[in-house]
């Protein structure tokens, strides 16, 4: 079955530092993957999503993620984080056989000022 | 504006009562989904449906049911078979097509007194 790991639950950063955030998955064929945020308060949203060719994505608000086949992972990356970038972070997979959307269990990032 | 509505924000209910939770969207969106999310637990899809009169059971069917009969909703029951229903429901859309990304509503909290 599909499963998505994001293995670290909690991130403490402070304003100006590099982030990565990691997320692996599951699955031997064809995928799509997607990286969305939930601000405090807020519906989720559609940070950057990868569905073929440059394996290195750009998003939103300066953040990237790049998908690696080889080792199933497509981390998130921001050079320098800001206190607006405190959030939860959710990686996701869909096949392109099914419509199913995986995610994983989420990376609740807290940025300090 | 076009999006997805979901209703209520707020729900209270007694043990053995079954509550229906509704979406609606106006994105003209063919497929929508219905997950749950727990502190810890990210989103765990419930049921998703591609088409008007077709849906299939997701991750965590057990105690929940839907309904597509019209392409703008997407109804879920929680019914009193559900064990633990306390949870935040979010309900997504997509356009279907394969790459494409989910939508979200801002989410429905249940609690069972």
């Amino acid at each position: 079955a599909q499963s998505v790991s994001q293995h670290n639950h909690h991130v403490i950063l402070s304003e100006a530092a590099s982030l990565e955030l990691g997320c692996n998955y599951s699955y031997g064929g064809t995928v799509n993957l997607f990286w969305y945020v939930q601000y405090p308060g807020q519906h989720l949203q559609l940070l950057l999503k990868y569905f073929s060719g440059d394996p290195l994505v750009k998003g939103i608000k300066g953040f990237e993620a790049e998908f690696i086949k080889s080792k199933f992972s497509f981390n998130l990356r921001k050079p320098s984080v800001q206190w607006s970038d405190t959030a939860e972070y959710f990686c996701a997979v869909s096949n392109s056989g099914t419509y199913k959307y995986i995610f994983g269990t989420g990376t609740r990032l807290k940025v300090l000022a | 504006d076009g999006g997805i509505t979901q209703s209520p924000k707020y729900l209270f209910r007694k043990e053995g009562q079954n509550v229906t939770l509704s979406c609606e969207q106006n994105l003209n969106h063919d497929a929508m989904y219905w997950y749950r999310q727990d502190p810890g637990q990210g989103l765990r899809l419930i049921y998703y449906s591609q088409i008007v009169n077709d849906f299939q059971k997701g991750d965590i069917a057990e105690g929940y049911s839907v309904s597509r009969e019209k392409k703008e909703s997407f109804p879920l029951t929680v019914t009193s078979a559900q064990k633990n229903p306390t949870a935040f429901y979010l309900c997504a859309s997509s356009t279907g097509a394969l790459t494409g990304e989910l939508f979200f509503g801002e989410g429905s909290r249940l609690t069972v007194l």
